[in-house]
């Protein structure tokens, strides 16, 4: 069965500085990936997915995300945190054998932004 | 597109007492998914359907919880007899099977559930 790690529960980034969250994946086949971001009281909004092709790939608010195999790893990066993106992001991974099935979430890293 | 519309927003409960989330997905869309999120257990999927066919509710903690879909824009969770450990947000979502697009979730703004 697919599982998602992301070692970091909180981060603490000062305003304008850059950010990395970290994401490891377990899956046998090819990974579909996911992040998604959610505010305090709200649903889940999806930032970016990875599918195939391109390992870098490129996501609403400016974010990007880089798949490495090797590493078993999908981390989220921004060059230039803003206080809005104070929020929990949530990695998950589907299963690549058709149909659309469940996602598996980590448990996901709380942001805070500092001034 | 309205997105995904779930309600109530918040209920609050006794136990021993009936419990019915709603959700009505994005028009179109062909999956429907209900995650409950804990802060022990984090997002978990519950059941999920597609062409309002249950597939696969193997996610469902115990009996007490039945999911339905009698049609493409409506669909059920219910809670019968809640207990306070089934107090979490429950999150209903789509998706809509065209290529890539079948693993696109949308998520609606969840139900907060509190069972005293």
């Amino acid at each position: 069965a697919q599982s998602v790690t992301q070692p970091d529960i909180h981060i603490t980034v000062s305003e304008g500085a850059s950010l990395e969250l970290r994401c490891n994946y377990s899956y046998g086949a090819t990974p579909y990936l996911f992040w998604y971001v959610q505010s305090p009281g709200q649903g889940l909004q999806l930032l970016l997915k990875y599918f195939s092709g391109d390992t870098l790939v490129q996501g609403i608010k400016g974010f990007e995300a880089e798949f490495k195999r090797s590493q078993s790893s999908f981390n989220l990066r921004k060059p230039s945190v803003h206080w809005s993106d104070a929020a929990e992001y949530f990695c998950a991974v589907a299963s690549s054998g058709g149909g659309a099935d469940g996602l598996t979430f980590g448990k996901g890293t709380h942001l805070i932004i500092q001034p | 597109d309205a997105g995904v519309i779930q309600s109530p927003r918040h209920e609050v409960t006794e136990m021993g007492q009936e419990v019915t989330l709603r959700c009505k997905p994005i028009s179109g869309h062909d999956y429907l998914f209900w995650y409950r999120q804990t802060m022990m257990r984090g997002l978990e999927l519950l059941i999920y359907f597609n062409n309002n066919v249950p597939i696969d509710d193997s996610g469902m903690p115990e009996d007490r919880f039945s999911a339905k879909m009698p049609n493409a824009s409506f669909s059920t969770l219910k809670i019968q007899p809640s207990e306070p450990r089934d107090s979490a947000v429950y999150f209903c979502a789509s998706s809509f099977r065209a290529t890539s697009q079948a693993y696109e979730q949308y998520f609606g703004p969840g139900t907060r559930l509190t069972v005293t």
